[in-house]
């Protein structure tokens, strides 16, 4: 599965977008790009799933580029309960029961 | 929603004993996972279960870890003789794996088990 990259750190305040970007150079064409969400003390969480240019649902919006080379995580207004680690990983189709690889994500901090 | 649970929520333990970490999957999913996370780290896998039998485990699975489907609800996980370094959440996840078409199903995460090794 291809490794995927993300900033280990980002800070935010109450009300802005955030903007998490994952590079994944080596995605193969049966890959998905999925994102997690974990808050402390809970199992990862399922936020959002694509394979190509955008796609929206009630938490998230995820932007993938033709090249499908990168990933960016759209978080709109944040809260202070959107502090939480945020995990870019790929899955294959092909595979439907291959684990999911956890890189060290991105803790995101939402303060007031 | 259904939901993925696990029993107990913390287990203590001493060093050389065995450990039974129990999960429930939700109904009508196909794959069992059992992951783990060490304080402060990241999330590590550790097998897969498909079909009553191990699909795919990692480095960190070896002969002290078993797994087992005892009926035809709970997915569990066994440590023969636990070690410090056994300290860990463990997670429990399952997957439906029954979609047909290109979407990918997500996999559902448990609340986890805190194994406390002394």
């Amino acid at each position: 599965l291809a490794k995927t990259t993300q900033p280990i750190s980002m800070d935010s305040y109450e009300g802005q977008e955030v903007n998490i970007t994952c590079s994944h150079n080596n995605i193969a064409t049966n890959d998905y790009i999925t994102w997690y969400q974990q808050f402390p003390s809970q199992g990862p969480r399922f936020i959002i799933q694509g394979y190509k240019t955008k796609v929206t649902n009630e938490v998230a919006s995820l932007f993938i580029p033709a090249d499908r080379k990168s990933s960016t995580l759209s978080l709109p207004r944040v809260s202070l309960s959107d502090t939480a680690v945020y995990y870019c990983l790929v899955d294959s189709l092909n595979q439907a029961g291959t684990a999911l690889i956890f890189g060290k994500g991105t803790t995101l901090s939402v303060s007031s | 929603e259904p939901e993925v649970t696990q029993t107990p929520s913390h287990q203590v333990t001493q060093m050389g004993q065995e450990v039974i970490l129990r999960c429930v999957p939700i109904s009508n999913h196909l794959y069992f996972y059992w992951y783990r996370q060490i304080l402060g780290q990241k999330v590590e896998f550790l097998v897969s279960f498909y079909n009553n039998e191990i699909s795919e485990k990692s480095e960190i699975f070896d002969d002290q870890f078993s797994v087992e489907r005892p009926d035809g609800s709970n997915f569990t996980l066994k440590i023969r003789s636990t070690k410090l370094e056994d300290s860990a959440m463990y997670f429990c996840a399952s997957r439906d794996g029954g979609s047909s078409g290109r979407k990918l199903d997500e996999q559902f995460f448990g609340p986890g088990t805190r194994l406390t090794v002394l």
